[in-house]
């Protein structure tokens, strides 16, 4: 059973340019979850998603970022006119379910360098 | 207040030592209490989780010991190999989706 996957691994964007950054989660996962990690820093909970709903962005900035998950294909963040605070690495995982003996596997991130 | 603090941020043990990782929280909703250990470039992966009924739970080389009363919970690495250097870090669930929150990270470095 493959792991969660995410792709690009690197990704380089000028300011102003869009980020997007994919993630294929576990096969029979319809969980998922995003999240940030700054330099020398925890991981930070940005959004929540099941299959074609938004259920938690509560960690997600208000502006320029946005994330789907439709009924086919992978779960997309956006980022649009990307600036240098944007540089991180962001991570998904994803889970069987929510409740308590379900866990959530985490992908290799993509690494986002804004020039 | 949903923060979980970790200590110490990094961390230097010989081979075959023990290194202790302690996290402290205030939340008493969080519900589960998971230690990913990373490695530079890599993913965070579950080492071991315990959830707060629980006062102890092992799994091979690793340990988790759990103080609910006190709020604090650690993670014992024994009979550390070179191999355990990484960066743990600890986290805890809450809501009813199931969101994490991280502990900042310790850096291990087993010595040989």
């Amino acid at each position: 059973n493959a792991g969660v996957m995410q792709n690009p691994r690197h990704l380089v964007r000028r300011r102003g340019q869009e980020a997007r950054l994919r993630c294929s989660p576990m096969k029979g996962h319809s969980h998922v979850y995003w999240y940030r990690q700054l330099p020398e820093e925890g991981l930070k909970f940005m959004v929540y998603l099941q299959k074609e709903n938004i259920i938690d962005e509560s960690g997600m900035p208000k502006e320029r970022f946005s994330a789907e998950f439709p009924k086919e294909g992978p779960s997309i963040l956006r980022i649009q006119q990307v600036v240098r605070g944007d540089s991180a690495a962001y991570f998904c995982a994803s889970s069987l379910g929510t409740g308590g003996r379900y866990e959530q596997y985490f992908g290799p991130g993509t690494r986002l360098t804004v020039t | 207040q949903q923060q979980v603090k970790q200590s110490p941020q990094s961390l230097i043990v010989q081979k075959g030592g023990i290194s202790i990782i302690n996290c402290a929280y205030e939340n008493t909703a969080f519900d589960y209490f998971p230690w990913y250990q990373q490695f530079p470039g890599k993913g965070p992966a579950l080492l071991i989780a315990i959830r707060p009924d629980v006062s102890e739970k092992k799994e091979g080389r690793f340990t988790i010991s759990f103080n609910k009363s006190a709020k604090q919970f650690s993670l014992h690495i024994m009979d550390s190999q070179p191999g355990d250097s990484a960066t743990y870090f600890c986290a805890a669930r809450f809501g009813s989706w199931g969101k994490l929150q991280f502990g900042a990270g310790t850096q291990v470095v087993v010595t040989p």
